[in-house]
């Protein structure tokens, strides 16, 4: 059974960098694509970003000017990097495989405040 | 602003059925499979459909899928209490060339 856990930092102060990592076990990371989606406060879900087994990767356009979403094979992991938050950014940041995404993380809440 | 438009509530009656319309265009559902989530307050959210009218292993037959042109459809039959939540349709969209959810129904068993 595939799994995935998403982990780091549940406040971002503005201005600063968003980073999430998330752990693949029961399964390998070198095939599917592996995504980011979140869902903010009184918002619906919106897709981030995916990373392909290759490296190569499709961004959200409205975020894609702040989005870094990379995957490390050796790690068994995927992460993601969004910078310049701000308060909008805050919301539950769930990781996922393949596309369309069948397995989810439980996800993790970040807050973005000063 | 999503580009797939969902009601943002239905409702039915225990053992009753529901439908929820998800409003796209060609460059989405018109040309590619749609798939629909169930979302539970702090709960990952579930794969229900995919391939339009593809159930998972362990979703029950009385979730399915439909689509005419632009628009696709879920139905949930027999609605039971743990029915209520959050439901999205999703799609790839071959403009913006990323994948695009819906605005989301929330779904109230009376």
């Amino acid at each position: 059974q595939v799994q995935l856990q998403e982990s780091g930092p549940g406040h971002v102060k503005p201005a600063e960098t968003l980073s999430l990592s998330c752990t693949v076990s029961g399964g390998s990371i070198s095939s599917y694509s592996w995504s980011w989606i979140r869902r903010s406060p009184g918002k619906g879900l919106e897709w981030i970003g995916s990373v392909y087994y290759d490296g190569s990767t499709n961004y959200n356009p409205s975020l894609q000017s702040r989005v870094t979403i990379s995957v490390d094979t050796s790690k068994v992991q995927f992460s993601l990097k969004l910078n310049s938050v701000t308060a909008a950014d805050s919301a539950v940041y769930y990781c996922s495989r393949g596309m369309p995404p069948d397995y989810w993380g439980q996800g993790i809440p970040v807050t973005v405040s000063s | 602003q999503s580009v797939l438009t969902q009601p943002p509530s239905a409702s039915g009656t225990p053992g009753l059925g529901v439908t929820i319309s998800c409003s796209g265009s060609s460059s989405n559902i018109g040309n590619n499979p749609v798939n629909w989530y169930q979302h539970l307050p702090g709960m990952a959210p579930k794969l229900l459909i995919y391939g339009t009218n593809q159930r998972p292993s362990g979703v029950p037959d009385r979730f399915s899928g439909s689509k005419s042109g632009t628009s696709a459809s879920l139905a949930i039959s027999g609605l039971q209490s743990d029915d209520e939540a959050d439901y999205y349709c999703a799609a790839w969209d071959g403009s913006l060339n990323g994948f695009v959810f819906g605005t989301g129904t929330q779904v109230s068993v009376l």
